[in-house]
């Protein structure tokens, strides 16, 4: 499968913890989003990367948060000092920079904080 | 700043039936729209986009969705719905012109849940 991979897909930890995600995505793809999902709710924009280059960064990206992509490959998420309110779905989107590009996402990793 | 409506929490369709999930949008400029769909605990699965051209999108499995600009629509359709289509759906819109600043994340709506009923 080349699709776009994701690392853990389910995380339970306490309250205070840090947590790393990594996302893969698909190969040739030279953008990659990563969006928080709650319930009940659609998929909000936190960050992009073009290649290694993080171009935008959503209000909700808390400076507990931070995203990076070293190589223009994977990219991880790390939340520090994690809260109850992060529990949620983080998803990982790819896509190849163009008119109309096609986000094409990972299966996401679930988030609970306790 | 752009946004996407789905006004409809919720769809119930017959198996066999024609079904439809509504979609409104706003943007500044002309829209790039999509449609994903999502089953229980996976990410999302593109279904379709409408770009430019006709305005009348064929996707996956069987759907497809009309571009309306007069009223800024842009409505998912099946003209026979399935058990197996029972999922969460979502529309979202990426505007074209994004003026001084760099703006390339796309928008999604809440979601439209459709059942399909045996």
């Amino acid at each position: 499968d080349t699709g776009v991979s994701q690392d853990p897909r389910h995380k339970i930890t306490k309250r205070g913890q840090n947590v790393t995600f990594r996302c893969d995505p698909i190969s040739e793809h030279n953008r990659l989003y990563w969006y928080r999902q709650t319930l009940g709710q659609g998929p909000e924009f936190l960050t992009y990367f073009q290649n290694e280059a993080q171009l935008e960064k959503s209000r909700l990206l808390s400076d507990r948060f931070s995203a990076e992509r070293p190589k223009g490959s994977f990219s991880t998420l790390e939340i520090q000092r994690t809260e109850q309110g992060d529990s949620a779905m983080y998803l990982c989107a790819s896509s190849f920079s163009g008119q109309g590009e096609t986000q094409y996402f990972g299966p996401g990793t679930r988030l609970l904080v306790l | 700043a752009q946004s996407v409506a789905q006004p409809e929490d919720q769809v119930n369709v017959a198996e066999g039936n024609p079904l439809t999930v509504k979609c409104t949008y706003s943007v500044s400029g002309n829209p790039y729209l999509f449609w994903y769909v999502q089953y229980p605990n996976r990410g999302l699965q593109f279904l379709l986009k409408y770009i430019t051209g006709d305005n009348l999108v064929k996707g996956s499995y069987g759907f497809e969705a009309e571009f309306n600009k007069s009223q800024t629509s842009f409505h998912l359709k099946k003209p026979s719905a399935l058990v197996s289509d029972s999922a969460l759906y979502f529309c979202a819109v990426r505007d074209m012109f994004r003026g001084m600043n760099r703006d390339d994340k796309i928008i999604f709506g809440k979601g439209t849940r459709l059942h399909i009923l045996p």
